[in-house]
């Protein structure tokens, strides 16, 4: 079984700043690992697919990188929409914990 | 439009069984894998199973095999959850989604609907 770990827990950022969200797989999985955005009480967004193809209608301040079993979600400059938990997720099953982005 | 509409969620006691259904439009559903992914209250993402557009493949998390089945009625545009044996640790909202063509990955979601197990 493929466990996905997340960090940091929790990311404080300041709206402007650059937020480095990192994954990590305890195996390979290529570039087969997704990344989700998800508010209190919505259902999740998917961001990012194929470790680094943003989906249909994500703004471009949102970047995934890596493969193998270390992958980074960048959002450049935070904007007040974009404080929620992250998710990222291996061959379309387990998810990682979250990484909570809040507002320093 | 693309929607995806959950509904039978609901309390039942542990050890009860209830049906999850899912109600899919605006997509050609048969040419999709479709999911169940589940959040517990105050808890992160877990996904729960997996079926391929044919029904051809079906995959299950260890927390739930055995007692889950997931199915799908491509003429009804309709996917299922057939939850059996259940327990307090299944509480949780139950999300459908969408599976990617060809890449891994959840693209449509559901709402979600709560299920409540509970003496």
């Amino acid at each position: 079984e493929i466990v996905m770990t997340q960090s940091p827990a929790t990311l404080s950022v300041s709206p402007g700043e650059r937020a480095t969200l990192s994954c990590r797989a305890s195996q390979s999985v290529s570039s087969n690992l997704a990344w989700y955005q998800q508010k209190p009480g919505q259902a999740p967004r998917l961001l990012i697919y194929g470790a680094s193809t943003r989906a249909t209608g994500i703004p471009a301040r949102f970047s995934g990188s890596g493969s193998g079993t270390e992958f980074t979600l960048t959002i450049s400059s935070l904007q007040s929409e974009d404080f929620a938990v992250y998710y990222c997720q291996q061959y379309g099953f387990t998810f990682g914990p979250g990484t909570k982005v809040d507002i320093k | 439009e693309v929607q995806l509409v959950e509904s039978g969620g609901g309390l039942v006691k542990p050890g009860g069984s209830l049906r999850l259904s899912c109600a899919a439009s605006g997509f050609t559903f048969s040419s999709y894998s479709m999911n169940w992914v589940r959040q517990a209250p105050g808890k992160g993402l877990e996904w729960v199973s997996s079926i391929s557009s044919s029904s051809s493949y079906i995959y299950y998390a260890d927390s739930v095999k055995g007692r889950f089945t997931i199915s799908r009625d491509n003429a009804k545009n309709s996917l299922y959850l057939q939850m059996n044996s259940l327990r307090a640790e299944d509480t949780a909202v139950y999300y459908c989604a969408r599976g990617m063509v060809k890449y891994s990955g959840m693209d449509v979601w559901g709402q979600g609907t709560t299920v409540t197990v509970s003496s």
